[in-house]
C-alpha cells in the first residue's frame, strides 16, 4: 500500500522552537497531504503538494518534498503551545490516502 | 460552510450488541469516506462512496460491518454485531470532486465507540 511513515513517532519542543517532522513512502505519488489532529478530534487538512512541486508555505508550515528519495518533511517555525497534536503525511497515488502512525507533536509553554 | 457533522459522538455498548453511525457531509461533495481510528494509530479507510456508489470497500470487515449513503447524501455505519476490539473512533470525511484524484478531505469530529 501507499502509506506514509512518519518520523519521529514523538517530538518535544519548547515554545517558539522549530519542529520538523519527516515522511518516507514507498512508490510514485500524485501529491502528498499533511493533516493535524487534535486530541479528541478530526482531521484537518494542512497542505498538500504535487509531484511536481519541491516546496511549499502556507503561514508557518514549509513542506517539502523530495520524489527522488521519496520523502517529504513539514516544518512548523516559531511554535505555538496550540500546535500540540499528532501530525499525519498521507501520500496519494490516485486513488485513497493512507494515513501513517502519525508524530505526536508536544509544545511546551 | 457547515462542516461535516457525525452523531452520536460518543456511544457505549455491550459486546455483540449493533450500532450505528451517522454522518452528513458537506453540501455538494460528491464524495464521503469512512475511517476507523483505534488509539495510538492511524485512521484506516473502512469504505469509500463517490455519490451513492461504493468506490473502494476492500478493508471493510462485510460479516459485521455496512454501511449505505442513499440519495448520495448522508450515510450511516453499522456493526453488527460488535466485538471488543471495534472500539475505536469512527471518523467520516468529504471531498468535493470524484473519487480517485487525491483530493482534500474534510473530517468530521468521529464517534468515539466503547465496546465492553
Amino acid at each position: 500500500s501507499q502509506q506514509g511513515e512518519e518520523d519521529p513517532q514523538a517530538l518535544s519542543i519548547q515554545e517558539g522552537e522549530n519542529a520538523t517532522m519527516n515522511c518516507s513512502y514507498k512508490t510514485s505519488i500524485n501529491n502528498l497531504q499533511w493533516y493535524r489532529q487534535n486530541s479528541g478530534r478530526g482531521l484537518v487538512h494542512l497542505i498538500l503538494i504535487r509531484s511536481n512541486e519541491r516546496e511549499k508555505h502556507s503561514g508557518r508550515l514549509r513542506v517539502t518534498l523530495d520524489t527522488s528519495k521519496k520523502s517529504s518533511s513539514l516544518l512548523i517555525t516559531a511554535s505555538r503551545a496550540a500546535d500540540t497534536a499528532s501530525y499525519f503525511c498521507a501520500p496519494s497515488s490516485g486513488s485513497r490516502l493512507t494515513f501513517g502512525e502519525g508524530t505526536q507533536l508536544t509544545v511546551n509553554p | 460552510e457547515a462542516g461535516v457533522a457525525q452523531s452520536p459522538r460518543y456511544k457505549i455498548i455491550e459486546k455483540r450488541q449493533s450500532v450505528a453511525f451517522w454522518c452528513n457531509p458537506i453540501s455538494g461533495h460528491a464524495t464521503l469516506y469512512w475511517y476507523q481510528q483505534i488509539l495510538g494509530q492511524g485512521p484506516k479507510l473502512l469504505i469509500q462512496f463517490q455519490n451513492n456508489g461504493v468506490v473502494d470497500d476492500s478493508q471493510l470487515p462485510k460479516d459485521r460491518f455496512s454501511a449505505e449513503r442513499l440519495k448520495g447524501v448522508d450515510s450511516t455505519l453499522k456493526i453488527q454485531p460488535a466485538k471488543l476490539e471495534d472500539s475505536a473512533v469512527y471518523l467520516c470525511a468529504s471531498s468535493p470532486r470524484i473519487a480517485g484524484g487525491g483530493e482534500t478531505q474534510y473530517f468530521g469530529p468521529g464517534t468515539r465507540l466503547l465496546v465492553l
